[in-house]
């Protein structure tokens, strides 16, 4: 098991920045995975926001690429994300993930998700 | 963007039923490179399926997938109580990842 864990603010204000971290636990985050971020606005499907490897590497959606950074600290085993000029749209549970390379690069452990908030 | 689309959207079917899960490409996609998702309300997606065909740890064998290229099928062969949920294909390529809208399978 490689339990991820999400934590950061609920509820973020309308041209703020979200920003978000995943904690690794069980395993290290200096691994051959990459380590991903995913949302799920209510009611809705899941959309890819981007990964990162520990090295630093980073691939993104380009329809959230001007907005997103995603950074890792491999002294904590954490992974983060920043989304920053949030509006309503932006409203949605946030998971983190992780890549099994090994394989087809899917997803196979999820953080249990957090719900962020867009609203003044 | 490789788009995919899930159909049907909602299917409605009774315990020990067969469930077959529609997920087509807007373009080829590698075999490698898909994925199916079961989602439970409240719950985050769990990996059942990767590779197209290759069940993930613990996943029970009643669930199988096929497919190539762009027409790929997630099946259930006989349906549980718990398998009522939402489905979702992944696919990865070009170092981008997409998602089907889902398929809602509902208890009739």
């Amino acid at each position: 098991q490689v339990p991820l864990q999400e934590s950061g603010p609920g509820l973020v204000k309308p041209s703020e920045t979200l920003s978000l971290t995943c904690s690794v636990s069980g395993g290290s985050i200096r691994s051959r995975n990459y380590w991903s971020w995913i949302r799920q606005p209510p009611g809705k499907g899941l959309e890819w926001i981007g990964y990162i490897y520990y090295s630093g590497r980073t691939n993104y959606n380009p329809s959230l690429k001007s907005r997103v950074t995603i950074s890792v600290d491999t002294s904590k085993n954490q992974f983060s994300l920043k989304l920053s000029s949030v509006t309503a749209a932006d409203t949605a549970v946030y998971y983190c993930a992780r890549v099994d390379t090994a394989m087809g690069w899917e997803f196979d452990y999820w953080g249990q998700g957090t719900l962020v908030t867009v609203s003044s | 963007e490789v788009v995919l689309t899930q159909s049907p959207g909602t299917l409605s079917l009774s315990p020990g039923e067969r469930a077959t899960l529609s997920c087509r490409a807007s373009q080829s996609v590698g075999s490698s490179y898909l994925a199916w998702y079961q989602q439970k309300p409240g719950q985050a997606p769990r990996l059942l399926i990767y590779g197209a065909s290759s069940r993930a740890t613990g996943i029970p064998d009643r669930f199988s997938g096929s497919g190539s290229g762009t027409d790929f099928t997630l099946t259930i062969s006989r349906l549980e109580p718990e398998d009522f949920a939402v489905y979702y294909c992944q696919q990865y390529g070009s170092s981008l990842y997409t998602f089907g809208q889902g398929t809602k399978l509902e208890i009739k």
